[in-house]
């Protein structure tokens, strides 16, 4: 069965470091998301590709992070620098399409602490 | 008010029994609606899904949208001990034709034997 695949699964970095997470989703889904889940709450969008192009990043905080994905495949986020509030689970999912009957389906995530 | 709101319990049944799981979301045009379930330290995985009022059944699962009150709810029958873990509702909203969801911040829920 084919899966969202994340990189790395666990990440330890301190204050004010870069950190680089990357996701490669699942083959022909042309949306790929971005969440962050903080411990206790639910998911929340960070940013959304169709494709190459981004279509919605109006949560992700562009002062420190970036996201990317150039050929329409695998993504990669970028945190630079880390604060200790980007403490979280990161989370990638894609799906074959935006319509509303289209699931989205989740990778293992990335655990990043920030020290 | 948050988009979706959940009751963050613990709930907790003995096994055998059904859990009922209760999600409202405050955007009336909402069109589609995920019951995810979360394990401990792992992503969430989808389980069921609804688009329209009334019931739907997957095996123990069953899933209720009632639009004019804004309410969606799982039930799962016959609980497992592994049926314990956390159970997130997200929302699509009407419009969104972006496909982005808005997740509640899940129940927590413990079958004990």
């Amino acid at each position: 069965e084919a899966e969202v695949a994340q990189s790395p699964r666990y990440k330890i970095t301190e204050k004010s470091q870069a950190v680089a997470f990357w996701c490669d989703p699942i083959s022909g889904h042309a949306t790929l998301y971005w969440y962050r889940q903080i411990l206790g709450q639910g998911p929340e969008l960070l940013v959304q590709f169709q494709d190459e192009s981004v279509v919605d990043d109006s949560q992700l905080p562009k002062d420190r992070f970036s996201a990317e994905r150039l050929k329409g495949v695998d993504s990669t986020l970028k945190i630079q620098p880390a604060e200790l509030g980007d403490s979280a689970m990161y989370l990638c999912a894609s799906s074959i399409g935006t319509g509303s009957s289209y699931e989205q389906y989740f990778g293992p995530g990335t655990r990043l602490t920030v020290t | 008010q948050k988009e979706v709101e959940q009751n963050s319990g613990p709930l907790s049944v003995p096994e055998g029994a059904i859990a009922s799981l209760n999600c409202t979301y405050s955007d009336r045009g909402s069109q589609s609606f995920f019951w995810y379930r979360q394990y401990s330290g792992k992503s969430p995985e989808l389980i069921m899904f609804i688009y329209s009022n009334g019931d739907k059944e997957d095996g123990r699962f069953t899933a209720q949208l009632n639009k004019a009150s804004q309410y969606v709810s799982l039930l799962i029958r016959d609980s497992q001990p592994s049926d314990s873990a956390t159970y997130l509702c997200a929302v699509r909203r009407r419009g969104s034709t972006l496909g982005r969801l808005y997740f509640g911040r899940g129940t927590q829920l413990t079958v004990w034997p």
